[in-house]
């Protein structure tokens, strides 16, 4: 059984632009949630999704948005990157958002020059 | 709000030495706990959880035990390998929801033969 996949492993951006990041969850999963890793910040939730439909976000800017599709890959946009948004970006995916158990893919590491 | 504090990295060992990461907590209700690790250049791995208090969660060796009392869930093991060299991250959730997690910094082992 494949793992979840977050394409693309690396990312280079300059401030101002946009960027899309792909994630597809362990089949048979529903539920798929966001996080941004940072040394300072450490891990903090950005958003999870459920069947297409975002069920809970954290604290972050209007800058930051994504959305699921009917086969429960995940996609996450940043737009208007600023340098602070350099961080790995970590997927990760669960059966139903309720069994405890998050499967996290490898990141996608994002580096706004 | 809820909370989790990690005792600070790097932790330095030589192999098979006692380990200790110790975690505490603030929180609401009745959260459940969970350490997870993260290996050079992956993702996040669940290592162990406990859902009640007094609960003791285990895997490869390692042990941490829900304390109530003291607002803990401190992690161990007995003997540590070189392969244990990995960031680990204390967490807690809503008990059956992984809808979003409240991670701690981390705190980096490492492990010399």
């Amino acid at each position: 059984k494949a793992g979840v996949t977050q394409t693309p492993r690396y990312l280079i951006k300059t401030r101002g632009q946009q960027v899309t990041l792909s994630c597809s969850p362990i089949s048979g999963h529903r539920s798929v949630s966001w996080y941004q890793q940072t040394p300072g910040q450490g891990l903090q939730f950005l958003f999870e999704y459920f069947s297409e439909t975002q069920r809970n976000k954290g604290n972050f800017p209007g800058r930051f948005s994504g959305r699921q599709f009917s086969n429960s890959r995940s996609e996450m946009n940043v737009s208007t990157l600023e340098l602070g948004d350099s961080a790995l970006y970590l997927c990760a995916s669960s059966a139903t958002g309720a069994d405890e158990k998050l499967f996290f893919g490898s990141g996608t590491q994002l580096s706004v020059l | 709000g809820n909370s989790v504090t990690q005792m600070e990295g790097p932790v330095t060992l030589s192999e098979e030495a006692f380990l200790t990461i110790n975690c505490t907590y603030t929180a609401t209700g009745y959260p459940s706990l969970f350490w997870y690790v993260q290996y050079p250049g992956e993702g996040l791995q669940l290592l162990l959880k406990a859902t009640k208090a007094d609960d003791k969660g285990s895997n490869k060796g390692f042990e941490a035990t829900y304390r109530k009392e003291t607002t803990s869930f401190h992690l161990e093991k007995g003997s540590v390998q070189v392969s244990d060299s990995a960031v680990y991250f204390c967490a807690l959730g809503r008990p059956y929801n992984t809808d979003k997690l409240i991670f701690g910094t981390g705190t980096r082992l490492q492990v010399f033969p």
